[in-house]
């Protein structure tokens, strides 16, 4: 089955203490991308990579990393989590042309106190 | 910056009913997609229109992208409770990255 999967699902931490978020896809799809989501700001991306080794900036990058050592996976790192990255967390992957139909993974729900 | 706007924000209707929610936009777009996202999932794709003017029909819902490439609606026709959920649009341009809107939450009674 053609699926993008993210873990955990659910996560509680606390401020400053590294995590990763972890995105795989089976789809052999050239890019992936990172969300979050946010009530009243809608879905913004963080991070984009258009293949092995190239990732880019998105609209709201600061506080995270990204990396792309295999086509499949695109983990996200949150270094020295904030309260503020409290929020719903999306990873989706398409082919890298035109139009860029995402397919999306089920979320990972975040909680930093 | 490319935004678009989703109107309205929220939805409240009775099983039966018809409706139509729309995303609107100063920019122009090479594309347009529609995603539904249910409570605790990830969007799925619903639908993309590329052509100015094209209208496209998924069973009991209709897409129609504006002839200027600005804008686009769904209709819902005969609405069940099933397709309860948040409706985006996001937009595809010149680059590599999709433009969402903020989405309209439909709610459908039995």
């Amino acid at each position: 089955e053609a699926q993008v999967t993210q873990n955990p699902r659910y996560l509680i931490t606390v401020t400053g203490k590294k995590l990763t978020v972890t995105c795989s896809q089976n789809m052999n799809h050239e890019y992936m991308s990172w969300y979050r989501q946010d009530p009243g700001l809608g879905l913004r991306q963080i991070y984009y990579s258009m293949n092995v080794e190239v990732t880019d900036k998105g609209d709201v990058p600061e506080g995270y990393k990204v990396s792309r050592k295999e086509k499949r996976n695109f983990p996200l790192i949150l270094e020295s989590p904030s309260p503020n990255q409290t929020s719903l967390y999306f990873c989706a992957s398409s082919w890298a042309r035109g139009p860029y139909e995402q397919y999306f993974g089920p979320g990972t729900r975040l909680t930093v106190t | 910056t490319q935004l678009l706007e989703q109107s309205p924000q929220f939805l409240s209707i009775q099983e039966g009913e018809n409706l139509t929610v729309y995303c609107n936009s100063s920019s122009v777009f090479s594309s347009l997609q529609w995603y539904r996202q249910e409570p605790g999932e990830g969007p799925v794709l619903l639908v993309t229109v590329v052509t100015g003017g094209e209208v496209k029909k998924l069973k009991r819902l209709t897409f129609q992208f504006g002839d200027a490439r600005k804008d686009s609606s769904l209709h819902i026709t005969a609405a069940q409770p099933g397709d309860t959920g948040l409706y985006l649009c996001a937009g595809g341009g010149s680059n590599y990255k999709l433009t969402f809107g903020k989405g309209t939450l439909l709610t459908v009674n039995p």
